[in-house]
């Protein structure tokens, strides 16, 4: 079992409507997770980061964790074309961080 | 606040060269972590250091190695280098180190892509 596990997509959206990233980790003991928006042939930029169970929001974009079910989300409320970006879900293993292969966002015009 | 910046950005090898890539964090971050990605395989840990001390490796060949000065520049060697060795390599920066599986934000630079003919 992977550490940290993302559908690779494409998910292919329409502007406006709502996309659901998701994302399942294995260590129960992380207790720190992160979501990062990566373009192609850019860095990852931080997009939310989530200690506690529960939704953090942050403009168009909701976070949700539940660790009794080991699983992080990311929500993008009114999906714009640039929104399409890889996003990476990561989650703290000991001493580390562990990042998801990544989802592919596509939102189309 | 100005951003982690990398140097250099894009670097062409042959095999068997070596390699050094620096990165400078954010002012007042202490922690430097490496990140190795590759379409293959993602994004990988290769280390964090923290006040000049390796504090963890990725499971990375001892070909791989880095070094953190007194004012948190880390630099990172890859020496006798291979084909697969070409990838982005990533340097993020954060204020505190990891405290068991808990960790701050880590803000990653623009990479250094490295081309390994």
């Amino acid at each position: 079992q992977k550490e940290v596990e993302q559908n690779s997509g494409p998910l292919s959206v329409p502007e406006g409507a709502i996309a659901s990233l998701n994302c399942t980790y294995s260590d129960r003991g992380s207790q720190s997770f992160f979501w990062y928006r990566q373009y192609s042939g850019k860095s990852p930029e931080l997009i939310m980061s989530i200690y506690s169970n529960g939704d953090k929001e942050d403009g168009r974009f909701t976070a949700q964790l539940n660790k009794a079910s080991q699983y992080v989300s990311l929500l993008i409320r009114d999906s714009q074309p640039s929104d399409s970006a890889t996003y990476l879900c990561a989650i703290t293993g000991f001493q580390k961080l562990v990042f998801g292969t990544g989802t592919r966002l596509l939102v189309s015009p | 606040k100005a951003g982690v910046t990398q140097t250099p950005r894009y670097l062409i090898k042959t095999r068997g060269q070596q390699v050094t890539l620096s990165c400078s964090p954010i002012s007042g971050h202490r922690s430097v972590s490496w990140y190795q990605q590759t379409p293959g395989q993602g994004l990988q840990f290769l280390f964090e250091y923290f006040s000049e001390t390796q504090r963890n490796k990725g499971n990375f060949p001892g070909r791989f190695s880095g070094r953190q000065f007194s004012n948190s520049r880390s630099e990172m060697n890859v020496s006798t280098l291979e084909l697969g060795d070409s990838a982005l390599y990533l340097c993020a920066s954060s204020l505190g180190e990891f405290t068991g599986r808990r960790k701050e934000t880590q803000y990653f630079g623009p990479g250094t892509r490295l081309l390994v003919l």
